[in-house]
């Protein structure tokens, strides 16, 4: 059975900080790996989507890397502001079907 | 233009009542998932819609939680005599269902189910 793993599950940093987050997962067998962004009340956003077969995707200041025959994937964020305060989630995509399977979450503190 | 919507935001009810909870979709998108939140955990998959039909409901707790989509379009989860267990944030995605790797999903803002 699929277990996707987030540490730690809070951080908190000052404002203009290079972070890392990190996501493990059980079973390197895959369809792909997404973040996503929650924010209170207002549901969650996709930020990232590594496919099985890519190493990283980069969107803006936000760096997503994935390593499958260790489980492992980091969400980087770069210069980090307080707007990007908020938990961030890692989801894994199991082969051949759009269940997603979701680890607790990080929530991110970014201080003025 | 719009995203996925749900209603109510918040549902306060009593311990055996049945609630029905409600998500509109983006407007065009085929596949829709239902997914169930507890405090301080990740969404935890119910059910994935594939235009009308349940493509896959192996997330379903048991029998007194079900799934509708009639038309393709909206869908109303409904759970029968609620438990105290049943308290959560259930959220609706949809996605646009082509089969393509990329296919991402977009979440409305959730339904906060609270069973006193």
């Amino acid at each position: 059975k699929q277990e996707v793993t987030q540490i730690p599950a809070a951080l908190s940093v000052p404002e203009g900080e290079n972070l890392v987050l990190n996501c493990s997962f059980t079973d390197s067998a895959i369809y792909n790996l997404q973040w996503f962004r929650q924010d209170p009340g207002k549901g969650l956003t996709s930020l990232l989507l590594i496919q099985s077969s890519q190493r990283e995707q980069t969107s803006g200041r936000l760096n997503a890397s994935l390593d499958k025959s260790s489980g492992r994937s980091t969400l980087y964020i770069a210069a980090s502001q307080p707007g990007d305060s908020a938990t961030y989630l890692c989801a894994v995509s199991p082969d051949s079907n759009y269940q997603l399977i979701w680890g607790a979450g990080t929530k991110l503190i970014i201080k003025p | 233009g719009a995203g996925v919507s749900q209603t109510p935001s918040n549902k306060v009810t009593e311990k055996g009542k049945y609630v029905e909870l409600r998500c509109d979709p983006i407007s065009g998108h085929t596949a829709l998932y239902w997914y169930r939140q507890s405090l301080g955990q990740g969404p935890e998959f119910l059910i994935y819609f594939q235009g009308t039909g349940a493509a896959d409901d192996s997330g379903l707790p048991n029998d007194r939680f079900f799934a509708v989509r009639p038309e393709g379009s909206v869908s109303t989860l409904k759970i029968q005599r609620t438990e105290r267990g049943d308290s959560a944030v259930y959220l609706c995605a949809s996605s646009l269902g082509d089969g393509r790797t990329t296919d991402t999903q977009y979440f409305g803002p959730g339904t906060r189910l609270t069973v006193l």
